[in-house]
């Protein structure tokens, strides 16, 4: 059974700086690994996917990366800003379905 | 945004009442999820569909059914509500094939069982 595990739950940064969000997951037989962020009292918005055959994916100031062997996944955001607050959250995609880790809340402060 | 429709986004029923909630895609999507989101639990999956009239299991199934009659159409049912099935529901869509292709999730209902 797929466990997908994210450390920290909650991480506070002030503004401008790099950071990194982790997840890991027992089971390497993944499809991809997705990665999405939630705001407060709303759904789910995708940020990246990285197919089982890649390494990893940028968009603008994201970039994640995925290590199938270690059954890892980060996501890197540059020069974070207040807007960047929000739960992240990466799900590891099998044959049918995603299994979701519990998220990281973090809070970029002015 | 992906074209997912949830209603109702917010519902109060009693006790033991039947409730169903609808989701509704324009995307032609196969594969359509249902998934709860409580404090401490993250997201875990009800029951999710493969096809017309196909679904299967998810982790968290009990007290719950599901229907899919139509491709753009995916229905969760409560048969007899309970407390412990409060909580925020999502619905999400994927292209699931032989390469997976990214999920899109719906904005949600927050359920509230009196």
């Amino acid at each position: 059974k797929q466990e997908v595990t994210q450390i920290p739950a909650a991480l506070s940064v002030p503004e401008g700086e790099n950071l990194v969000l982790n997840c890991s997951f027992t089971d390497s037989a993944i499809y991809n690994l997705q990665w999405f962020r939630q705001d407060p009292g709303k759904g789910l918005t995708s940020l990246l996917l990285i197919q089982s055959s890649q390494r990893e994916q940028t968009s603008g100031r994201l970039n994640a990366s995925l290590d199938k062997s270690s059954g890892r996944s980060t996501l890197y955001i540059a020069a974070s800003q207040p807007g960047d607050s929000a739960t992240y959250l990466c799900a590891a995609g099998g044959s049918e379905k995603l299994v979701f880790g519990k998220g990281t809340k973090l809070t970029v402060n002015p | 945004d992906a074209g997912i429709t949830q209603s109702p986004r917010h519902k109060v029923t009693e006790t033991g009442t039947p409730v169903t909630l609808r989701c509704h895609q324009t995307e032609n999507h196969r594969y359509m999820y249902w998934y709860r989101q409580d404090p401490g639990h993250g997201l875990r999956l009800i029951h999710y569909s493969y096809g017309v009239k196909d679904t299967d299991k998810g982790e968290v199934s009990d007290g719950y059914s599901v229907s899919r009659s139509k491709t753009e159409d995916f229905l969760l049912t409560l048969e007899s509500a309970t407390s412990s099935q409060t909580s925020v529901y999502f619905c999400a869509i994927s292209s699931v094939g032989r390469m997976n292709t990214e999920a899109f999730f719906g904005q949600g209902t927050r359920l509230t069982v009196v």
